[in-house]
């Protein structure tokens, strides 16, 4: 059974930080990995989807790694902006499964970015 | 860019009463799914289904819940009978198979049982 962690579960930066989301599951046999954003009350918003062959994603300023064999992920956001602020969310599919398996989601790190 | 389609955005229902919510998933994704997140914890997995059968449910998923795609368009979670903790966020999501592709969300209904 696939568990997903995530930490911290809060952070809260001053605006133009750097920053750093951790990831980790428990069975690395996975297909790909999806981190998300969810603004409060409002729905998943995919951010990047890492394939098992790939190390990293990125999209503007951010960038996702995914290193299987320490079954773990980080989400890198870079000058972070008060826009920023919301829920990320990360998600791994059942182990060996295809991509179209049910996901495993994190409790999900709460993150501020203050003016 | 293509949505997953959700209505109605919030349902309040009477405990006991039937509810149907519905979703638009992509038109060219084959595999659909629903999801829920009780106010303040992890999004949790439901259902999912593909040709026209489930493929998969969770403990969740009992007697009281049911998955319909009636057309070639819409794709619908029944709740028969509900309870006070049924009240949470259901998100309905697709996926497009092929190497690369991601799920897609839909913005949620959220259900609210008194």
């Amino acid at each position: 059974k696939q568990e997903v962690t995530q930490i911290p579960a809060a952070l809260s930066v001053p605006e133009g930080e750097n920053l750093v989301l951790n990831c980790s599951f428990t069975d690395s046999a996975i297909y790909n990995l999806q981190w998300f954003r969810q603004d409060p009350g409002k729905g998943l918003t995919s951010l990047l989807l890492i394939q098992s062959s790939q190390r990293e994603q990125t999209s503007g300023r951010l960038n996702a790694s995914l290193d299987k064999s320490s079954g773990r992920s980080t989400l890198y956001i870079a000058a972070s902006q008060p826009g920023d602020s919301a829920t990320y969310l990360c998600a791994a599919p059942n182990a060996g499964g295809t991509s179209y398996g049910k996901l495993t989601f994190g409790q999900g790190t709460i993150l501020t970015v203050h003016p | 860019e293509p949505e997953v389609t959700q209505t109605p955005s919030h349902q309040v229902t009477q405990m006991g009463q039937e509810v149907i919510l519905r979703c638009v998933p992509i038109s060219n994704h084959l595999y659909f799914y629903w999801y829920r997140q009780i106010l303040g914890q992890k999004v949790e997995f439901l259902v999912s289904f593909y040709n026209n059968e489930i493929s998969e449910k969770s403990e969740i998923f009992d007697d009281q819940f049911s998955v319909e795609r009636p057309d070639g368009s819409n794709f619908t979670l029944k709740i028969r009978s509900t309870k006070l903790e049924d009240s949470a966020m259901y998100f309905c999501a697709s996926v497009r198979t092929g190497y690369g592709y991601g799920y897609t969300f839909g913005s949620g209904t959220r259900l609210t049982v008194v």
